[in-house]
């Protein structure tokens, strides 16, 4: 099985100010084939159900607002917020589609406002 | 835009089985993949198997392996998945979401929560 394994475990950060999560892979989900990373990016709040973020490592769901971005590849990837809104509080979770099965989550950040 | 709808809470005995549906509506729902995730309380996201509608064959994770069945009912556009020899750690929140198949999660059912209690 591919681990994800997500750092940190829980984050507080000032209203307004970056929160940086990042997710690291023990296997590369790079596909040379189509140099696409199968990487995603969910959020979950109390009482919802995830929602989609990131997808590609990097692009933005539509709607999703801007201050919201992914970057890396291959094993290594973050997930930042530009400037915290208290709407964004709530459970993070990286997520490898790669082919190997099964599909798996990284353990989850938990983001507070301090 | 496709919406996932999952069947009501559901409150089993140990040793029994539970099936939880999954309906989709507003979009294609043979040619994309369903996958199945559950949460435990408190606890974070855990992918079961899913299925491809119209091939009809559906893959699971080694944990749940002999224990879940997914199929699909491509005539009214519901998933179904269906857990046996329940017990007490099986209580969780099931969700079904549109992706597996090399595709990213999206969108997720409002969740189907299951109570395994004596």
């Amino acid at each position: 099985d591919i681990v994800m394994t997500q750092s940190p475990d829980s984050l507080a950060v000032s209203l307004g100010e970056r929160a940086t999560i990042n997710c690291k892979s023990s296997h590369s989900v790079l596909y040379s084939s189509n140099n696409k990373n199968y990487l995603a990016w969910y959020q979950q709040k109390p009482g919802q159900p995830p929602k989609l973020l990131i997808y590609w490592a990097s692009t933005r769901e539509s709607g999703v607002p801007d201050r919201f971005s992914g970057s890396g590849s291959g094993t290594d990837f973050t997930l930042t917020i530009s400037s915290l809104q208290a709407e964004d509080v709530a459970v993070y979770y990286c997520q490898q589609y790669y082919s190997t099965l099964p599909y798996t989550f990284g353990q989850g950040t938990k983001l507070e406002i301090k | 835009q496709v919406q996932l709808v999952q069947s009501g809470a559901e409150v089993k005995k140990p040793g029994s089985s539970v099936k939880v549906s999954c309906k989709a509506s507003g979009g294609t729902f043979s040619n994309f993949a369903i996958s199945w995730v559950r949460q435990a309380p408190g606890q974070g996201l855990e992918w079961m198997g899913g299925i491809i509608p119209f091939l009809g064959k559906a893959n699971y994770a080694e944990k749940f392996q002999g224990r879940v069945t997914i199929t699909a009912d491509e005539s009214t556009s519901t998933a179904y998945m269906e857990l046996s020899s329940l017990r007490s750690e099986d209580t969780a929140l099931y969700y079904c979401a549109r992706g597996g198949s090399l595709s990213y999660f999206d969108p997720w059912g409002q969740g189907t929560l299951v109570t395994v209690s004596s």
